[in-house]
């Protein structure tokens, strides 16, 4: 069964940091773009980032840029999240997705997310 | 940043009725591979999201025939020919034409 499970999450105060993990199976991790999408709660969905087949090729969502660090393990079937200086703004349900891929030309990118977890919170709050 | 607006943001539907939903952007979504990255999921009550239909118009494997997905460019549309009790949740266009990859708000469908 093609699963993935996501782990790390709870509360930290602002200005803190924590490290989400991704557990997959049931597919070839290595053959995939993974994403980090977010969900405050009560609200709608947001695109955190992304990470190609083999870490060469990252992408953050501008709010992300400079404190979370999207990573991977081929070896281990898994994918990271390392977020800093969280804010209160961060608190959400974090789920990562398998990304189908499209390439035109020798350029390839995420396509579809066509596999999710089922989440993790993260809160942050004094 | 390519803005996606959904619309309705709500709406009721009676069983067996069709329903709707408009979705558009900011900017046109046909990329320079003449592809157009447009999808759209469902996120039901206490569930992650699932993909239902993929580059506009094509559903994914296992989405039941009642679901389709039309438009070109700047519009498109989700369409549900009969609604049914298992189609509640938050129905979410999403575009990744170009980064960031961003969603529209929501619509969030419930039965009369």
């Amino acid at each position: 069964e093609v699963q993935l499970v996501e782990s790390g999450g709870g509360l930290v105060q602002p200005g803190g940091s924590l490290r989400l993990s991704c557990a997959a199976s049931g597919f070839t991790f290595s053959s995939y773009w993974m994403s980090w999408v977010r969900q405050a709660p009560g609200k709608g969905l947001e695109w955190v980032a992304d990470i190609k087949q083999d870490g060469s090729e990252r992408h953050y969502v501008d709010s992300a840029k400079g404190r979370f660090t999207i990573s991977r393990d081929n070896a281990k079937n898994s994918l990271y999240l390392q977020m800093n200086s969280l804010r209160a703004g961060d608190t959400a349900v974090f789920y990562c997705a398998r990304a189908t891929e499209s390439c035109f030309r020798g350029d390839c990118g995420p396509d579809a997310f066509d596999v999710w977890g089922q989440g993790t919170m993260v809160t942050v709050s004094s | 940043d390519i803005v996606m607006t959904q619309t309705p943001l709500s709406l009721s539907v009676t069983p067996g009725q069709p329903a709707s939903i408009s979705c558009k952007s900011s900017q046109s979504l046909l990329h320079s591979d003449r592809k157009t990255y447009l999808y759209w999921y469902l996120q039901k009550p206490g569930q992650p999201p699932q993909l239902l239909i993929y580059a506009v118009s094509n559903r994914f494997s296992g989405v039941s025939d009642r679901f389709s997905g039309s438009g070109s460019g700047t519009d498109f549309t989700l369409k549900i020919s009969r609604v049914e009790a298992e189609d509640v949740g938050v129905y979410y266009c999403m575009q990744s034409t170009q980064f960031p990859i961003t969603f529209g708000q929501g619509t969030r469908l419930d039965i009369k």
